[in-house]
């Protein structure tokens, strides 16, 4: 079927550690996002990319670093830099202004 | 500048009744779309409608229903007919039609409780 996928459901990420998330999309879209969801908050768009090989900071991209080497793929490293990681993670892609379909998201905790 | 702005943070009502859930924007793109999420308790985000800012008319999609009105800025979602699986958390969103900011950017959501 077609679709977003993100894994995993639920991280638990240590102090100072790095983590990825990661996203595919085999819906052939050209555009990928990855936002941030605190509890009872709407999403913030960290990170996005219109196309392979380019990607934007979006309005919270401090302390996360992405990549987009295949169209299918936009994996989101959550740094050491980032002070509170602790967050819903929401991946989309879309067609060029068309609806965006989303993962399912993970869930990550800082223990 | 808050590109989306949604006021109600919260909304009741009654199963079977229609409720507007608001929505302001601010672009000075002329080309720019905007769009309406659910998100259940779950936390997937389920696309509900769509509205170009060079539609002639209001989009609609079953019970729902947007109310466009481009002078105001403003996106009003209709849910015509509330059901108690409606009760959900609800997001505006806007792409504005420059090439290089085609980001798609949410407001802060509004959360629907639908009452028997």
């Amino acid at each position: 079927d077609g679709g977003i996928t993100q894994s995993p459901k639920y991280l638990f990420r240590k102090e100072g550690q790095n983590v990825t998330l990661s996203c595919e999309q085999n819906l052939n879209h050209d555009a990928m996002y990855w936002y941030r969801q605190d509890p009872g908050q709407g999403l913030r768009l960290i990170y996005y990319s219109q196309i392979v090989n380019d990607f934007q900071k979006g309005d919270i991209a401090e302390g996360y670093s992405v990549s987009r080497e295949k169209k299918e793929s936009f994996p989101l490293t959550v740094t050491s830099a980032q002070k509170n990681p602790t967050a819903f993670y929401l991946c989309a892609s879309s067609l060029r202004n068309a609806e965006a379909f989303f993962g399912q998201g993970t869930r990550l905790t800082v223990v | 500048a808050q590109k989306i702005t949604q006021t109600q943070p919260g909304m009741f009502v009654q199963e079977k009744e229609a409720v507007t859930l608001d929505c302001t924007y601010d672009t000075s793109d002329p080309s720019y779309g905007l769009f309406w999420y659910k998100q259940p308790s779950s936390g997937e985000m389920i696309f509900l409608i769509y509205q170009g800012s060079y539609d002639q008319q209001n989009a609609t999609e079953g019970r729902y229903s947007l109310n466009f009105q481009k002078a105001r800025k403003s996106a009003n979602l209709v849910i015509s007919a509330s059901q108690l699986g409606d009760s959900a958390m609800y997001f505006c969103a806007m792409r504005e039609g420059q090439i290089r900011a085609n980001k798609l950017i949410f407001g802060t959501g509004t959360l629907l409780a639908v009452q028997p």
